[in-house]
């Protein structure tokens, strides 16, 4: 079936800096895809709906500068958290959309990726 | 805007029947799913079921939805010690591009 993968799955990364989250869509095209981000013991909130070749949409409150989403190709969109804070420590998981299937089951999540901000 | 809620804890025996509950406001859904979340791992899509039907069954999984109150339940028939996790409910609109609305997670632990 259909498979979402996010690299790294983990990372750890020093105050300060930057870090990039890749999602790709690895048997189909995905024009759409979506980034949410998870606080601990509580729900996935949507930041942002990557579109392939044009600028993303973020959700209000979600800072654009801070979270650079680029989706170069209909099959990999990446987030960037730019000079990352302790409270960017979360969970994000991204979301790509099957355009050949039919309704419904089209959507599929990556497996996360867990980002730890030191 | 959409609000999805879920209650945030139970508890249930091994082998009992575990029935978690989820509302929703917004009528307009299309589709509503359940997700499963173990400890330190991403989203495990566990059914699905579209908003013009009462019951779907898969297995240990049965999900019924009463559209008129608004209201989604999954219930998983003899819970074992590996279905403890967080269970998400979601809801999308098919005119939305399919973006998710995700309920609060209901953490789902197991007693052996």
């Amino acid at each position: 079936g259909a498979v979402v993968s996010q690299h790294p799955s983990r990372v750890i990364c020093k105050s300060g800096t930057s870090v990039k989250i890749e999602c790709r869509s690895l048997d189909f095209q995905a024009t759409t895809m979506f980034w949410y981000r998870q606080f601990p013991k509580q729900s996935l909130m949507l930041m942002a709906t990557s579109n392939e070749g044009s600028k993303a949409t973020y959700e209000q409150g979600v800072e654009k500068d801070k979270f650079l989403i680029n989706h170069a190709s209909l099959t990999l969109s990446t987030l960037t958290v730019t000079s990352a804070h302790p409270e960017d420590s979360s969970f994000y998981i991204c979301s790509a959309r099957d355009q050949g299937r039919g309704l419904g089951n089209t959507i599929y999540f990556g497996e996360g990726s867990w980002l730890t901000v030191v | 805007g959409e609000d999805v809620e879920q209650s945030l804890f139970l508890s249930v025996r091994e082998g009992d029947s575990s029935v978690i509950n989820c509302t929703y406001t917004d009528s307009s859904s299309t589709y509503l799913y359940w997700y499963k979340q173990e400890p330190g791992a991403g989203l495990q899509l566990l059914t699905y079921i579209f908003s013009n039907m009462d019951m779907k069954q898969d297995q240990r999984l049965t999900v019924l939805l009463n559209k008129k109150d608004k209201h989604l339940s999954l219930r998983i028939a003899d819970t074992q010690t590996g279905d403890s996790a967080i269970y998400f409910c979601a809801e999308s609109k098919w005119n939305t591009g399919n973006q998710f609305y995700f309920g609060t997670g209901t953490s789902l632990t197991v007693i052996p």
